[in-house]
Protein backbone atom coordinates (compact mmCIF):
# COMPACT_ATOMS: atom_id res chain seq x y z
CA UNK A 1 0.00 0.00 0.00
CA UNK A 2 1.63 3.27 -1.17
CA UNK A 3 1.44 6.02 2.21
CA UNK A 4 2.57 9.28 1.22
CA UNK A 5 3.33 11.63 3.97
CA UNK A 6 4.09 15.63 4.00
CA UNK A 7 6.18 17.55 6.28
CA UNK A 8 7.59 21.01 6.26
CA UNK A 9 9.15 23.56 8.92
CA UNK A 10 5.98 25.69 9.83
CA UNK A 11 4.78 29.01 8.87
CA UNK A 12 6.30 31.15 6.37
CA UNK A 13 6.87 35.01 6.11
CA UNK A 14 5.61 36.66 3.09
CA UNK A 15 8.91 37.21 0.65
CA UNK A 16 10.21 33.60 1.87
CA UNK A 17 10.50 30.71 0.30
CA UNK A 18 8.23 27.55 1.52
CA UNK A 19 10.01 24.62 1.33
CA UNK A 20 8.18 21.01 1.80
CA UNK A 21 8.79 17.29 1.72
CA UNK A 22 7.08 14.41 0.69
CA UNK A 23 8.48 11.25 2.29
CA UNK A 24 7.04 8.09 0.10
CA UNK A 25 6.79 4.48 1.63
CA UNK A 26 4.78 0.99 -0.31
CA UNK A 27 6.60 2.05 -3.84
CA UNK A 28 9.92 3.42 -4.84
CA UNK A 29 9.79 7.28 -5.87
CA UNK A 30 11.62 6.10 -9.00
CA UNK A 31 9.18 2.98 -10.69
CA UNK A 32 10.74 0.82 -13.37
CA UNK A 33 8.26 -1.71 -13.75
CA UNK A 34 5.61 -1.40 -16.87
CA UNK A 35 3.82 2.12 -15.35
CA UNK A 36 5.34 4.80 -14.99
CA UNK A 37 4.43 7.38 -11.57
CA UNK A 38 4.27 10.63 -11.58
CA UNK A 39 4.30 12.60 -8.53
CA UNK A 40 2.53 16.38 -7.78
CA UNK A 41 1.67 18.94 -5.35
CA UNK A 42 -1.85 19.92 -5.12
CA UNK A 43 -3.07 22.92 -3.03
CA UNK A 44 -5.93 23.54 -1.80
CA UNK A 45 -6.87 27.21 0.50
CA UNK A 46 -9.35 26.89 3.04
CA UNK A 47 -12.93 26.62 2.01
CA UNK A 48 -11.53 26.73 -1.49
CA UNK A 49 -11.32 24.14 -4.33
CA UNK A 50 -7.83 22.58 -5.69
CA UNK A 51 -4.92 23.87 -7.84
CA UNK A 52 -2.56 21.94 -9.05
CA UNK A 53 1.34 23.15 -8.45
CA UNK A 54 3.66 21.19 -10.93
CA UNK A 55 4.62 17.92 -11.15
CA UNK A 56 8.31 15.73 -11.29
CA UNK A 57 8.32 12.55 -13.50
CA UNK A 58 10.50 9.77 -13.21
CA UNK A 59 13.46 10.89 -15.37
CA UNK A 60 13.19 13.77 -13.50
CA UNK A 61 11.53 16.31 -15.84
CA UNK A 62 9.19 18.82 -14.42
CA UNK A 63 6.28 20.75 -15.44
CA UNK A 64 4.81 23.84 -13.15
CA UNK A 65 1.40 25.24 -13.37
CA UNK A 66 2.07 28.91 -15.03
CA UNK A 67 -0.01 30.67 -13.18
CA UNK A 68 2.76 30.07 -10.50
CA UNK A 69 5.42 32.39 -12.64
CA UNK A 70 8.52 30.47 -12.19
CA UNK A 71 8.41 30.67 -8.44
CA UNK A 72 7.89 26.68 -8.24
CA UNK A 73 10.78 23.91 -8.07
CA UNK A 74 10.54 20.22 -7.22
CA UNK A 75 13.18 17.58 -7.15
CA UNK A 76 13.07 14.25 -5.77
CA UNK A 77 15.77 12.60 -3.82
CA UNK A 78 15.48 8.28 -4.14
CA UNK A 79 17.56 7.48 -1.89
CA UNK A 80 15.38 8.67 0.90
CA UNK A 81 12.46 7.96 -1.03
CA UNK A 82 11.28 11.67 -0.67
CA UNK A 83 9.92 14.78 -2.75
CA UNK A 84 10.22 17.94 -2.51
CA UNK A 85 8.66 21.20 -3.20
CA UNK A 86 10.51 25.17 -2.78
CA UNK A 87 7.73 28.20 -3.29
CA UNK A 88 9.56 31.48 -3.72
CA UNK A 89 8.75 34.34 -3.35
CA UNK A 90 5.80 33.52 -1.35
CA UNK A 91 2.72 35.98 -0.26
CA UNK A 92 -0.82 34.95 1.71
CA UNK A 93 -2.66 33.90 -1.22
CA UNK A 94 0.29 31.36 -1.44
CA UNK A 95 -0.99 30.09 2.34
CA UNK A 96 -3.10 26.25 1.69
CA UNK A 97 -3.09 22.78 2.47
CA UNK A 98 -0.43 21.22 0.45
CA UNK A 99 -1.17 18.03 -0.81
CA UNK A 100 1.55 15.55 -2.37
CA UNK A 101 0.08 12.86 -4.70
CA UNK A 102 0.77 9.75 -6.99
CA UNK A 103 -0.54 9.72 -11.01
CA UNK A 104 -0.35 6.54 -12.36
CA UNK A 105 0.63 6.43 -16.16
CA UNK A 106 0.12 3.50 -18.44
CA UNK A 107 0.34 3.21 -22.06
CA UNK A 108 0.84 6.69 -22.20
CA UNK A 109 -2.05 7.94 -20.28
CA UNK A 110 -3.04 9.25 -17.20
CA UNK A 111 -4.58 6.70 -14.48
CA UNK A 112 -5.71 10.26 -12.32
CA UNK A 113 -4.42 10.90 -8.67
CA UNK A 114 -4.76 7.55 -7.33
CA UNK A 115 -2.69 8.34 -3.90
CA UNK A 116 -2.43 11.13 -1.78
CA UNK A 117 -1.28 13.03 1.39
CA UNK A 118 -3.19 14.23 4.23
CA UNK A 119 -1.75 17.23 3.06
CA UNK A 120 -0.16 19.77 5.48
CA UNK A 121 -0.95 23.41 6.32
CA UNK A 122 1.24 26.20 5.59
CA UNK A 123 0.34 29.70 6.56
CA UNK A 124 2.28 32.61 4.81
CA UNK A 125 2.01 35.01 7.91
CA UNK A 126 4.71 37.94 8.84
CA UNK B 1 -5.22 30.46 -18.76
CA UNK B 2 -7.53 27.31 -18.85
CA UNK B 3 -10.67 26.88 -17.18
CA UNK B 4 -12.96 23.88 -16.40
CA UNK B 5 -16.55 24.98 -15.47
CA UNK B 6 -18.75 22.99 -12.97
CA UNK B 7 -21.92 24.27 -11.15
CA UNK B 8 -21.34 25.11 -7.63
CA UNK B 9 -23.88 22.76 -6.18
CA UNK B 10 -26.19 19.96 -7.26
CA UNK B 11 -29.23 18.64 -5.07
CA UNK B 12 -31.30 15.65 -4.69
CA UNK B 13 -33.14 13.28 -2.98
CA UNK B 14 -31.85 9.67 -1.42
CA UNK B 15 -31.99 7.15 -4.16
CA UNK B 16 -32.33 9.31 -7.12
CA UNK B 17 -29.49 10.34 -9.63
CA UNK B 18 -27.09 12.91 -9.61
CA UNK B 19 -26.09 14.37 -12.43
CA UNK B 20 -22.64 16.31 -12.43
CA UNK B 21 -21.14 18.17 -15.72
CA UNK B 22 -18.26 19.82 -16.38
CA UNK B 23 -17.38 22.40 -19.08
CA UNK B 24 -14.28 22.79 -20.73
CA UNK B 25 -12.65 23.63 -24.30
CA UNK B 26 -9.91 21.21 -24.31
CA UNK B 27 -12.16 18.22 -23.16
CA UNK B 28 -13.10 16.61 -26.70
CA UNK B 29 -8.83 15.91 -26.56
CA UNK B 30 -8.12 15.60 -23.25
CA UNK B 31 -9.08 12.88 -20.51
CA UNK B 32 -10.91 14.05 -17.40
CA UNK B 33 -11.20 12.74 -14.25
CA UNK B 34 -13.18 12.86 -11.10
CA UNK B 35 -12.70 13.30 -7.45
CA UNK B 36 -14.62 13.16 -4.29
CA UNK B 37 -13.77 14.91 -1.28
CA UNK B 38 -15.49 14.73 1.97
CA UNK B 39 -14.89 17.52 4.80
CA UNK B 40 -11.52 17.22 6.44
CA UNK B 41 -10.09 14.60 3.94
CA UNK B 42 -7.99 14.08 0.93
CA UNK B 43 -9.40 13.53 -2.96
CA UNK B 44 -10.42 10.09 -3.50
CA UNK B 45 -10.48 9.27 -6.95
CA UNK B 46 -13.72 8.44 -8.57
CA UNK B 47 -13.58 8.17 -12.46
CA UNK B 48 -10.13 8.66 -14.79
CA UNK B 49 -9.89 8.18 -18.67
CA UNK B 50 -13.81 9.86 -18.77
CA UNK B 51 -15.35 6.47 -17.75
CA UNK B 52 -12.85 4.11 -16.00
CA UNK B 53 -13.97 3.31 -12.89
CA UNK B 54 -10.65 2.59 -10.08
CA UNK B 55 -10.69 -0.61 -8.05
CA UNK B 56 -13.05 -0.15 -4.90
CA UNK B 57 -15.02 2.74 -6.14
CA UNK B 58 -18.89 1.52 -6.11
CA UNK B 59 -20.54 1.14 -9.38
CA UNK B 60 -22.89 3.53 -9.01
CA UNK B 61 -20.21 6.21 -9.92
CA UNK B 62 -20.07 6.53 -13.52
CA UNK B 63 -18.52 8.88 -16.23
CA UNK B 64 -19.24 10.25 -19.57
CA UNK B 65 -18.18 12.89 -21.73
CA UNK B 66 -19.62 14.65 -25.12
CA UNK B 67 -17.78 16.85 -26.81
CA UNK B 68 -16.94 19.54 -25.41
CA UNK B 69 -18.71 18.68 -21.53
CA UNK B 70 -18.03 15.92 -19.24
CA UNK B 71 -20.51 14.62 -16.84
CA UNK B 72 -20.12 12.20 -13.57
CA UNK B 73 -23.28 10.21 -12.95
CA UNK B 74 -24.12 8.77 -9.66
CA UNK B 75 -26.91 6.27 -9.85
CA UNK B 76 -29.13 6.02 -6.88
CA UNK B 77 -27.41 8.27 -4.10
CA UNK B 78 -26.85 7.53 -0.71
CA UNK B 79 -25.88 9.89 2.17
CA UNK B 80 -22.61 9.16 2.37
CA UNK B 81 -21.99 10.39 -1.38
CA UNK B 82 -22.93 13.86 -0.21
CA UNK B 83 -19.00 15.49 -0.70
CA UNK B 84 -17.59 18.00 -3.02
CA UNK B 85 -16.90 16.87 -6.21
CA UNK B 86 -13.55 17.90 -8.69
CA UNK B 87 -13.25 17.46 -12.39
CA UNK B 88 -9.46 17.27 -13.54
CA UNK B 89 -7.80 17.46 -16.63
CA UNK B 90 -5.33 19.33 -19.36
CA UNK B 91 -5.19 22.22 -21.21
CA UNK B 92 -5.16 21.62 -24.94
CA UNK B 93 -1.04 21.20 -24.66
CA UNK B 94 -1.44 18.55 -22.50
CA UNK B 95 1.14 19.28 -20.26
CA UNK B 96 -0.35 21.68 -17.08
CA UNK B 97 -3.40 19.73 -15.39
CA UNK B 98 -6.92 21.82 -14.06
CA UNK B 99 -9.01 21.40 -11.84
CA UNK B 100 -13.11 22.28 -11.95
CA UNK B 101 -14.11 24.95 -9.09
CA UNK B 102 -15.61 21.74 -7.37
CA UNK B 103 -19.48 20.99 -7.21
CA UNK B 104 -20.99 20.38 -3.78
CA UNK B 105 -23.30 17.65 -4.05
CA UNK B 106 -26.05 17.72 -1.08
CA UNK B 107 -28.23 14.93 -0.43
CA UNK B 108 -31.58 16.19 0.85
Amino acid sequence: QVHLQESGPGPVKPSETLSLTCSLSGAPVFNDSLSSDYWSWIRQPAGKGLEWVGRIDTSGNTNYNPALKGRVSMSVDSSHNQLSLNLNSVTAADTALYYCARESFWSGYSHGFDYWGQGILVTVSS
Amino acid sequence: SYELTQPPSVSVSPGQTARITCFGDALPKQYAYWYQQKPGQAPVLVIYKDSERPSGIPERFSGSSSGTTVTLTISGVQAEDEADYYCQSADSSGSCWVFGGGTKLTVL
